[in-house]
């Protein structure tokens, strides 16, 4: 059974702090991943995806995937409290029953 | 552009009752998903169309849960008799060809108690 795993925190910083997300996937044949952020009461939206090993930046969002690690995770610079959410990470396999797989999600706090 | 349309909001059930939730995905998204998402934990996928078609139902309760998208368009999901265990936020998601690398837009949910 393909499983993605986040520790479901929370995970408090300080305001202006870098916020460091983590997540880890067990299906080797993984081909895309997502950050998708969901505040409390709300639908997920989604941030950031990732496709090749290294590192894929957006604003004040670095991705960073590792294949040979089975690791990815989210850098969040400057964190402001509107980043107060919780983080779902997702993979996406093209063979297998369930092609897009979320993990359980991180709680994130930033304290002002 | 209109986003994902689900309803209704929110429900209240007693256990073995019936319920159904409806969806309308984005014009022209040819994949839809329902997911349920428990407190605390990640959405789970439930049941995946590509066009009417269905890709995906592994995790789907077939015992109780039954989905239809008639026509490729809207989409329905019921639950026959409901359980406890039920008592989730069922989202419906949609993307515009269902290839992987797609992002997916979510609905605001139907949030379903069983009591």
């Amino acid at each position: 059974q393909k499983e993605v795993e986040q520790n479901s925190g929370p995970l408090s910083v300080p305001e202006g702090a870098i916020a460091s997300l983590n997540c880890t996937y067990s299906d080797r044949g993984s081909q895309s991943f997502f950050w998708y952020r969901q505040y409390s009461g709300k639908s997920p939206e989604l941030i950031m995806s990732i496709y090749s090993n290294g590192d894929k930046e957006d604003g004040r969002f670095t991705a960073q995937l590792n294949k040979a690690s089975q690791y990815v995770s989210l850098l969040i610079r400057d964190s402001q409290p509107s980043d107060s959410a919780t983080y779902l990470c997702a993979d996406y396999t093209l063979s297998g029953n369930t092609p897009l797989v979320f993990g359980k999600g991180t709680r994130l706090s930033v304290i002002a | 552009e209109a986003g994902v349309a689900q309803s209704p909001r929110y429900k209240i059930i007693e256990k073995r009752q019936s319920v159904a939730f409806w969806c309308n995905p984005i014009s022209g998204h040819a994949t839809l998903y329902w997911y349920q998402q428990i407190l605390g934990q990640g959405p789970k996928l439930l049941i995946q169309f590509q066009n009417n078609g269905v890709v995906d139902d592994s995790q789907l309760p077939k015992d109780r849960f039954s989905a239809e998208r008639l026509k490729g368009v809207d989409s329905t999901l019921k639950i026959q008799p409901a359980k406890l265990e039920d008592s989730a936020v069922y989202l419906c998601a949609s993307s515009l060809v269902g290839g992987g690398y797609e992002k997916l837009f979510f609905g605001s949910g139907t949030q379903l108690s069983v009591l």
